[in-house]
C-alpha cells in the first residue's frame, strides 16, 4: 500500500538554526499538507500546497516557515530560525483531490526537538 | 468556530468486549467527519469518514462510527476489541475542504 514517508524521524536542533523536514507524498497525489502536534496538544494545520503554491495557511505558518516542492517527489518544510516552541511532531500529508470529505494520508511524523 | 473534542484521553477495554471512542464536534455548516488511527512509529491511518447519507459508517479493521446530528457526535465503535486495536485514535473535522481540525486523541488499550 502506498504511503507518505517522512525523514528524519527525529531531529534535534539548536535554537536559531534552520531545519528542513522532508516528505515524499504518495505519487499520484496532488495536494500536500503540513500539520504539527505539540506534545499533549491537538494536531494543528500549518499549510496546504497545490500546483506549486500555497493554497491555504494557518496563523501558525508565519514568515519563519516555508514550503517547497523542489522536485517531482519531495515536499519540504523549512523553519528558518527555530525557537523552543517549535518543538513538536510534524506530520506531512497528501491527498488525491481536494474538497470537503476527501481523506488525506499522513506520514509517520518527524519529531523536532529545539534545544 | 469549528472544533472537535475527544473527552477521554484514555480508554481501556477487555479483549472481546465492545469498544467506544467518543468524539463531539462543533461546526456551523455541514460536517465532514473522519477517524484516524496512529500505531507506534507510524503515520495517521485513515479509518473511516462520514460525508452524508447513512448515519452508520463502516470502515477498516471492523470499525464503524455513528453520526448523530442532534448530539453533534461521531463516536467510533467496534463490536469486539482486539489487542491489536491498541493505538491512538484521532477524530477530525473537515468543512473547508482544505484542512482538518483534529481532536486531542484518545489512547485505546485493549487488555488481553
Amino acid at each position: 500500500e502506498p504511503e507518505v514517508t517522512q525523514t528524519p524521524s527525529h531531529q534535534v536542533t539548536q535554537m536559531g538554526q534552520e531545519v528542513i523536514l522532508r516528505c515524499v507524498p504518495i505519487s499520484n497525489h496532488l495536494y500536500f499538507y503540513w500539520y504539527r502536534q505539540i506534545l499533549g496538544q491537538k494536531v494543528e494545520f500549518l499549510v496546504s500546497f497545490y500546483n506549486n503554491e500555497i493554497s491555504e495557511k494557518s496563523e501558525i505558518f508565519d514568515d519563519q516557515f516555508s514550503v517547497e516542492r523542489p522536485d517531482g517527489s519531495n515536499f519540504t518544510l523549512k523553519i528558518r530560525s527555530t525557537k523552543l516552541e517549535d518543538s513538536a511532531m510534524y506530520f506531512c500529508a497528501s491527498s488525491q483531490g481536494q474538497g470537503s470529505g476527501t481523506e488525506a494520508f499522513f506520514g509517520q511524523g518527524t519529531r523536532l526537538t529545539v534545544v | 468556530a469549528q472544533s472537535v473534542a475527544q473527552p477521554e484521553d484514555q480508554v481501556n477495554v477487555a479483549e472481546g468486549n465492545p469498544l467506544t471512542v467518543k468524539c463531539t464536534y462543533s461546526v456551523s455548516g455541514n460536517p465532514y467527519l473522519f477517524w484516524y488511527v496512529q500505531y507506534p512509529n507510524r503515520g495517521l491511518q485513515f479509518l473511516l469518514k462520514y460525508i452524508t447519507g447513512d448515519n452508520l459508517v463502516k470502515g477498516s479493521y471492523g470499525f464503524e462510527a455513528e453520526f448523530n446530528k442532534s448530539q453533534t457526535s461521531f463516536h467510533l465503535k467496534k463490536p469486539s476489541a482486539l489487542v491489536s486495536d491498541s493505538a491512538l485514535y484521532f477524530c477530525a473535522l473537515d468543512f473547508t475542504g482544505n484542512q482538518f481540525y483534529f481532536g486531542t486523541g484518545t489512547s485505546l488499550t485493549v487488555i488481553p
